[in-house]
C-alpha cells in the first residue's frame, strides 16, 4: 500500500528565508508524488507533481521537490519564504492508475514578518 | 469558470437529518473523487468514478453515505441520517483518466452536524 509521512506537522519561518517541508513515502512501486497548498478558505492547488521524469521537479511560485529513491524522500523547498505562502501544505502518493491520492496529514507554514 | 464546483459551501444539519451535496467536475474530465477532511488531517479517499461507474469505495463510506453519478457529469453524496462524527469538510476532485495525471479539487463544503 501507498502512504506518505510528512515529519513536521508546524512550520516557521521568516519572511526571506529558506522553506524546507520533508515528506517520506512508502509505495510498494515507483511512485508518483505530488505537493498540494491548501489556504484558508480556498481549495487544495498543485504546487508541482512528480511522475517518473526529471528527480528534481519545479513548481508554481518558486517551490521545487527532489525526488530521492534511495532516502523515500520527496522535500519541498523554496529558496526565500514570502507571507503569502503561509498556508497548509500536502505531500500526497497516487496509486499505480491514479484512482486514488493518499495525502500526508499535512504542515502548517507559517512565516513570521 | 473552468474549475471543480461544489454547492453548497456551507452546510449546518441537525442531527439524524439527510444532507446532499452536488459537485461539477472539470467538463472533460471522466474521473471523479470524493475526499473527506477533518480538522488537523489530511484529506482521506471516499468513492471514485470513471464516466457513471462507482469504481471503489472506501470502508470509511458507511452505508449512510451514498454518491452517484447519473450521466457521468456531475456527482451528488447524500449523507442519511447524519451524526456528529459526519462534520468534515467534504472535497470533490476530477480528472482525465487517460492522462494518467493529477486531480483537479474544488473548494469542499464544509458540513457541521449539530
Amino acid at each position: 500500500a501507498q502512504s506518505v509521512t510528512q515529519l513536521d506537522s508546524h512550520v516557521s519561518v521568516s519572511e526571506g528565508t529558506p522553506v524546507l517541508l520533508r515528506c517520506n513515502y512508502s509505495s510498494s512501486y515507483s511512485p508518483s508524488l505530488f505537493w498540494y497548498v491548501q489556504h484558508p478558505n480556498k481549495g487544495l492547488q498543485l504546487l508541482l507533481k512528480y511522475t517518473s521524469a526529471a528527480t528534481l521537479v519545479k513548481g508554481i511560485n518558486g517551490f521545487e521537490a527532489e525526488f530521492k529513491k534511495s532516502e523515500t524522500s520527496f522535500h519541498l523547498t523554496k529558496p526565500s519564504a514570502h507571507m503569502s505562502d503561509a498556508a497548509e501544505y500536502f505531500c500526497v502518493v497516487s496509486d499505480r492508475d491514479f484512482n486514488k491520492f493518499y495525502f500526508g496529514s499535512g504542515t502548517k507554514l507559517n512565516v513570521k514578518p | 469558470d473552468t474549475g471543480v464546483s461544489q454547492d453548497p459551501r456551507h452546510k449546518i444539519t441537525k442531527r439524524g437529518q439527510n444532507v446532499t451535496f452536488r459537485c461539477d467536475p472539470i467538463s472533460e474530465h471522466n474521473r471523479l473523487y470524493w475526499y473527506r477532511q477533518t480538522l488537523g488531517q489530511g484529506p482521506e479517499f471516499l468513492t471514485y468514478f470513471q464516466n457513471e461507474a462507482q469504481l471503489e469505495k472506501s470502508r470509511l463510506l458507511s452505508d449512510r453515505f451514498s454518491a452517484e453519478r447519473p450521466k457521468g457529469s456531475f456527482s451528488t453524496l447524500e449523507i442519511q441520517r447524519t451524526e456528529q462524527g459526519d462534520s468534515a469538510m467534504y472535497l470533490c476532485a476530477s480528472s482525465l483518466a487517460a492522462m494518467n495525471t493529477e486531480a483537479f479539487f474544488g473548494q469542499g463544503t464544509r458540513l457541521t452536524v449539530v
